[in-house]
């Protein structure tokens, strides 16, 4: 059973859009969930994350929004740029516990 | 400078052989982690190790095997290699406990088996 869920799989926005990114869980332990971007042909690197104790974490740009309730989250790219394509993967982890739970990722395209 | 490094970045080896892949980190972060990335599927855990010689099994581990003999330095062996191995496979390091939040990762190395 996958613990991280994302959707959509891909998403193409026109520049100086809204771009919103999907992400579920399963496991209501999970308390810190960070979102890696990644570019082709690179490793994934950390964008921002928030722990389960806040509801929303901004980051210039990027904007997490966090429903414990639910066990969702979201991920908002405000003004979006073309240097912001790649593949976003929301993870999370229980505290004080290495292993992160990756989704599947969402492949960002902006158009200019 | 803070990296994690991989070598080869690209590798092409024939069902049966051997493959070694390395990774290094200059951190001394004592937690470890390989993954593989297949399309549509996101990062799977391999193995993670703690420590040297402190490794335990992923969500994925076989058909694979790992050495930690130096903090620093942590490698991904296939014995008898798979065509269904045929993947990117990606490294990371990141401090031990709460304060290992972040995981930072090297750039991959594509392998195909042929």
């Amino acid at each position: 059973q996958q613990q991280v869920r994302q959707s959509p799989q891909s998403l193409t926005v026109w520049e100086g859009e809204t771009a919103i990114l999907n992400c579920s869980y399963e496991d209501s332990t999970f308390n810190y969930f960070p979102w890696y971007q990644q570019f082709p042909g690179e490793g994934p690197a950390l964008l921002i994350s928030i722990r389960s104790v806040s509801d929303k974490k901004e980051d210039g740009r990027f904007t997490i929004f966090f429903n414990k309730r639910e066990k969702k989250l979201s991920l908002h790219i405000t003004d979006s740029q073309p240097g912001d394509s790649a593949t976003y993967f929301c993870a999370a982890r229980m505290s004080n516990y290495n292993v992160l739970y990756f989704g599947s990722g969402t492949k960002l395209t902006v158009e200019p | 400078d803070m990296k994690v490094t991989q070598m080869p970045r690209y590798l092409i080896k024939r069902m049966g052989e051997n493959v070694l892949l390395e990774c290094g980190q200059d951190m001394s972060h004592e937690t470890m982690y390989w993954y593989r990335q297949d399309p549509g599927l996101g990062l799977q855990l391999i193995y993670i190790s703690y420590d040297v010689d402190s490794n335990s099994e992923g969500d994925i581990p076989k058909g694979y095997r790992v050495s930690r003999k130096k903090r620093e330095h942590f490698s991904l062996i296939l014995d008898s290699a798979k065509t269904n191995q045929t993947s990117v496979y990606f490294c990371a390091s990141s401090l031990w406990g709460a304060g290992g939040a972040e995981q930072f990762f090297g750039p991959g190395t594509r392998l195909t088996v042929l």
